[in-house]
């Protein structure tokens, strides 16, 4: 079985524009969660889609946003950019949500210059 | 508040020795409990969880963790350490009650000398 896929892996941008990254799902899951990594504040969440819908969300301004469509694929977008947005975002994948084990993708290395 | 925190930043160990990596939590009830292993350019895959029951977890590649509720505590122990354990390891905590939320420790480093 395929495993969890973000694209793209590396993405450098200008603070103030904004980003879209992807995350494809494993076959059958319906839970997508996000989640940023820098190396100063760690692996924080930022939030969990189940069924198109935001179930979960982290403390995280609004300027972080996403969507699951109905094939579970799922979009984070990050608006007005900013320096410390740099770090590499995770996605994981589970079948119902967090009561079952979430497999994660390599990330998207986002550098914002 | 909710917290996790994995106090040893970096540990060193030789090869073939064992290994324990400490994890405490703050939470007012009894989480659910993970640890996560991390190698470079990855994801995190996971190691164990505890959920409820036998507080001695056993997962994959050998390791095994035990929850201690009177400690607030949830440390990972191997026996005997490989090369290629070297990683960086996370413990994390679910939380079970209101809007659910992941909380990472901030994970240690783990070399492994020949």
């Amino acid at each position: 079985k395929a495993g969890v896929t973000q694209t793209p892996r590396y993405l450098i941008k200008t603070r103030g524009q904004q980003v879209t990254l992807s995350c494809s799902p494993i076959s059958g899951h319906r839970s997508v969660s996000w989640y940023q990594q820098t190396p100063g504040q760690g692996l924080q969440f930022l939030f969990e889609y189940f069924s198109e819908t935001q179930r979960n969300k982290g403390n995280f301004p609004g300027r972080f946003s996403g969507r699951q469509f109905s094939n579970s694929r799922s979009e984070m977008n990050v608006s007005t950019l900013e320096l410390g947005d740099s770090a590499l975002y995770l996605c994981a994948s589970s079948l119902q949500g967090f009561d079952y084990e979430q497999y994660f993708g390599p990330g998207t290395r986002l550098t914002v210059t | 508040a909710q917290s996790v925190t994995q106090p040893d930043i970096h540990i060193t160990v030789s090869e073939g020795a064992s290994l324990e990596l400490r994890c405490n939590y703050s939470y007012g009830a009894t989480p659910y409990l993970f640890w996560y292993v991390q190698s470079p350019g990855q994801g995190l895959q996971l190691l164990l969880k505890y959920f409820s029951g036998d507080t001695l977890v056993q997962g994959i590649k050998g390791i095994e963790a035990e929850f201690k509720r009177s400690q607030s505590s949830f440390n990972l122990r191997k026996p005997s350490v490989h090369w290629s354990d070297a990683a960086e390891y996370f413990c994390a905590l679910r939380t079970t009650s209101g809007t659910y939320k992941y909380i990472f420790g901030t994970g240690t480093r783990l070399k492994v000398l020949a």
